[in-house]
């Protein structure tokens, strides 16, 4: 079936550790995007991709990093130097620009102990 | 950006009761979309719209964009308990970026 997968669902990281969040999609959308979810709060953007090769910052970049190497892909790793990274990370795919539908992702969990 | 304004933050209803969510700019929205989240779960797409004075139904959820296109709502005949959850509204400007609501969301008592 089509659709967008992340992995992994629940993650756990010590402080000062790096952590990268896999999201994989076959439905040949153009463009992808990371989104945190904390309680209570509705969905930041954290950054988001248009095309392959090519990606900008969100509204809370600070302390995440991702790349866009193939269309289908599109990690994204959460450093050391994200001060308040425990929350629910989820992925998102859309095939038009600007974006109508967003497609999501199960999401991934992260915990910092 | 443009900064979506949600109420109520929670809701909480009998059965067959209905149930209104409002979500609110201050500036004009190009358009405006509807997700659910169910507990546990991911946000899944209900329905854009993009006209002033928009309206659209599913059943028995009725979606409407205001003529000014700055506020919208989502109103539920008739709550059953499959409609639990928190929903959202989000615009989607160039680029791709959407700007999400903090939600609403709505807990129904058998």
């Amino acid at each position: 079936d089509g659709g967008i997968t992340q992995s992994p669902k629940y993650l756990f990281r010590k402080e000062g550790q790096n952590v990268t969040l896999s999201c994989e999609q076959n439905l040949n959308h153009d463009a992808m995007y990371w989104y945190r979810q904390d309680p209570g709060q509705g969905l930041r953007l954290i950054y988001y991709s248009q095309i392959v090769n090519d990606f900008q910052k969100g509204d809370i970049a600070e302390g995440y990093s991702v790349s866009r190497e193939k269309k289908e892909s599109f990690p994204l790793t959460v450093t050391s130097a994200q001060k308040n990274p425990t929350a629910f990370y989820l992925c998102a795919s859309s095939p038009s620009d600007p974006a109508g539908e967003l497609f999501f992702g199960e999401g991934s969990r992260l915990t910092v102990l | 950006g443009q900064q979506v304004m949600q109420i109520p933050q929670y809701q909480h209803v009998q059965e067959g009761e209905d149930f209104t969510t409002y979500c609110n700019s201050s500036t004009t929205l190009s358009n405006i979309q509807w997700y659910k989240q169910r507990p546990g779960g991911h946000p899944v797409f209900l329905i854009q719209l993009v006209k002033s004075g928009e309206v659209k139904k599913q059943k028995r959820l009725t979606f409407q964009f205001g003529e000014a296109k700055k506020n919208s709502s989502l109103h539920i005949t008739a709550t059953q308990t499959t409609d639990v959850g928190t929903y959202f509204c989000a615009q989607s400007a160039n680029a791709g970026k959407s700007t999400f609501g903090d939600g609403t969301t709505l807990t129904v008592k058998p």
